[in-house]
């Protein structure tokens, strides 16, 4: 069966470190990829998406993300991150095969002043 | 342009009582979905509708029924609410398969005592 893995649940970083967050998909052929972010008591908003192409993928307030099928991964980075990044952060897979998202439990991001 | 539109944004129900929670987008996308979402857990599909007249169960669809009143409504119905149905519910929409690039309400917090 299809699967999206965050393996962390929280991770905190230092205003203006880099970061790093982690997502591993299983599925036999390319999927779509996506990450969302969540604020506070908010819905969800689209950070980036990769269908095809250049695998390096640049989305809203300064994130991009890289495709490594070797990898199955799609890891999100920022080279420097602000208070306003906390938040929780899902990685979603689309399937070909039908209309739905599989998503991941999300990693939450804490930001050390 | 409101985007994806929930009411109510709270709700407090006691076991057994029954309720309706509303959804509505001005996108005009064809695709349209209910989410629940829960600690750790992601988000849950519990029923999608790919397009006018259409409705199809999710990954957690017991206890729940949906209608797709019009292109642009779709509704969520808790029957006969339980302590396990506990949630904030999102509601999302997107342009059909184009990209399964989906646009999320600002949720509804649901708890049944």
């Amino acid at each position: 069966a299809q699967s999206v893995t965050q393996p962390d649940i929280h991770i905190t970083v230092s205003e203006g470190a880099s970061l790093e967050l982690r997502c591993n998909y299983s599925y036999g052929a390319t999927p779509y990829l996506f990450w969302y972010v969540q604020s506070p008591g908010q819905g969800l908003q689209l950070l980036l998406k990769y269908f095809s192409g250049d695998t390096l993928v640049q989305g809203i307030k300064g994130f991009e993300a890289e495709f490594k099928r070797s990898q199955s991964s799609f890891n999100l980075r920022k080279p420097s991150v602000h208070w306003s990044d906390a938040a929780e952060y899902f990685c979603a897979v689309g399937l070909d095969s039908n209309y739905q998202l599989i998503w991941g439990a999300g990693t939450k991001l804490i930001i050390k002043p | 342009n409101a985007g994806v539109t929930q009411t109510p944004k709270f709700q407090v129900l006691k076991t057994g009582q029954s309720m309706t929670l509303q959804c509505a987008q001005d996108m005009n996308h064809n695709s349209m979905y209910w989410y629940r979402q829960d600690p750790g857990m992601g988000l849950r599909l519990i029923y999608y509708s790919a397009s006018e007249g259409t409705t199809d169960k999710g990954e957690v669809p017991n206890g729940y029924n949906v209608s797709r009143l019009n292109k642009r409504e779709f509704s969520l119905r808790l029957e006969s609410a339980a302590p396990s149905q506990t949630s904030v519910y999102f509601c999302a929409s997107s342009e059909a398969r184009v990209a399964y690039e989906q646009y999320f309400g600002p949720g509804t917090r649901l708890t049944v005592t």
